[in-house]
C-alpha cells in the first residue's frame, strides 16, 4: 500500500490564483481530513469527510472547498489564494471511529502565497 | 470549544535523562492521540489512548491518560538522540467523527 499520497509537494502561488491540492489513499478508509500547519504550531482541521459524497467543515474552512466523489480521493480547492494561506497542508485518513484507529497522514504540501 | 495545551513547548535534555511532557484538554473526550513529527516530515502515530487509566509503552516512550483530570502524559525514559522531534497530542472531542484538536506541540531536543 502507498498509504496517503499528496501532490504537489511544494507550490508557489500568486495572490488571487487558484489551485487544487490532491490527496489519495489506498487503504479503503472511510474518513478523510485536511489540516493546515502554520510554522511552529499544531494542526488545524480545515474540512473532513465521513464517506463519498459527505463533507463537513472543520475549524478553519474559510477560503477552501472540498469534494469527495470517491472513497479514495479528497481534493482541497483554494479559489483565491491569500498570503494567510501560506502553510503546510496535510491530508489524513482513518478507517472508522469505533476501533482503536489512528489517523494516517500524507507527506504534506508546502504552499507559499506571494 | 475544546482547547488542548501542551507543556513544555520546548524541551532540551541530555541523553540518559528522564522527562515528561504534559497534555491538558478542556472538555470531555473519548480518545487521545500522541504523534511524532520530525523536521520537515509528516506525522507518525505513536499511541491511541481510549479510556481512563490507559497506559501504553513503546520502547523508551510511555503514554498515560487520566480522563478525570483531563490530562495525558508522555514519559521519556533514558532519552537517546533519535527521540529528538516534535511531539503532538490530539484530542477527539466529538464522539463519532474524529474531529481532532491538536496541541501546539513540544519540540524535544536530546543533547549528547
Amino acid at each position: 500500500n502507498a498509504g496517503v499520497t499528496q501532490t504537489p509537494k511544494f507550490r508557489i502561488l500568486k495572490i488571487g490564483q487558484s489551485m487544487t491540492l490532491q490527496c489519495a489513499q489506498d487503504m479503503n478508509h472511510n474518513y478523510m481530513y485536511w489540516y493546515r500547519q502554520d510554522p511552529g504550531m499544531g494542526l488545524k482541521l480545515i474540512y473532513y469527510s465521513v464517506g463519498a459524497g459527505i463533507t463537513d467543515k472543520g475549524e478553519v474552512p474559510n477560503g477552501y472547498n472540498v469534494s469527495r466523489s470517491t472513497t479514495e480521493d479528497f481534493p482541497l480547492r483554494l479559489e483565491l489564494a491569500a498570503p494567510s494561506q501560506t502553510s503546510v497542508y496535510f491530508c489524513a485518513s482513518s478507517y472508522s471511529t469505533f476501533r482503536e484507529e489512528t489517523q494516517y497522514f500524507g507527506p504534506g504540501t508546502r504552499l507559499l502565497v506571494l | 470549544e475544546l482547547k488542548v495545551e501542551q507543556n513544555p513547548l520546548f524541551l532540551s535534555m541530555q541523553e540518559g535523562k528522564n522527562y515528561t511532557i504534559y497534555c491538558n484538554y478542556s472538555t470531555t473526550s473519548d480518545r487521545l492521540y500522541w504523534y511524532r513529527q520530525d523536521p520537515g516530515k509528516s506525522l507518525e502515530s505513536l499511541f491511541v489512548l481510549l479510556s481512563n487509566g490507559a497506559v501504553k509503552q513503546e520502547g523508551r516512550l510511555m503514554a498515560s491518560l487520566d480522563t478525570k483530570a483531563r490530562l495525558s502524559t508522555l514519559h521519556i525514559t533514558a532519552a537517546v538522540h533519535d527521540l529528538s522531534a516534535t511531539y503532538f497530542c490530539a484530542v477527539d472531542g466529538n464522539f463519532g467523527n474524529e474531529k481532532l484538536t491538536f496541541g501546539t506541540g513540544t519540540r524535544l531536543t536530546i543533547i549528547p
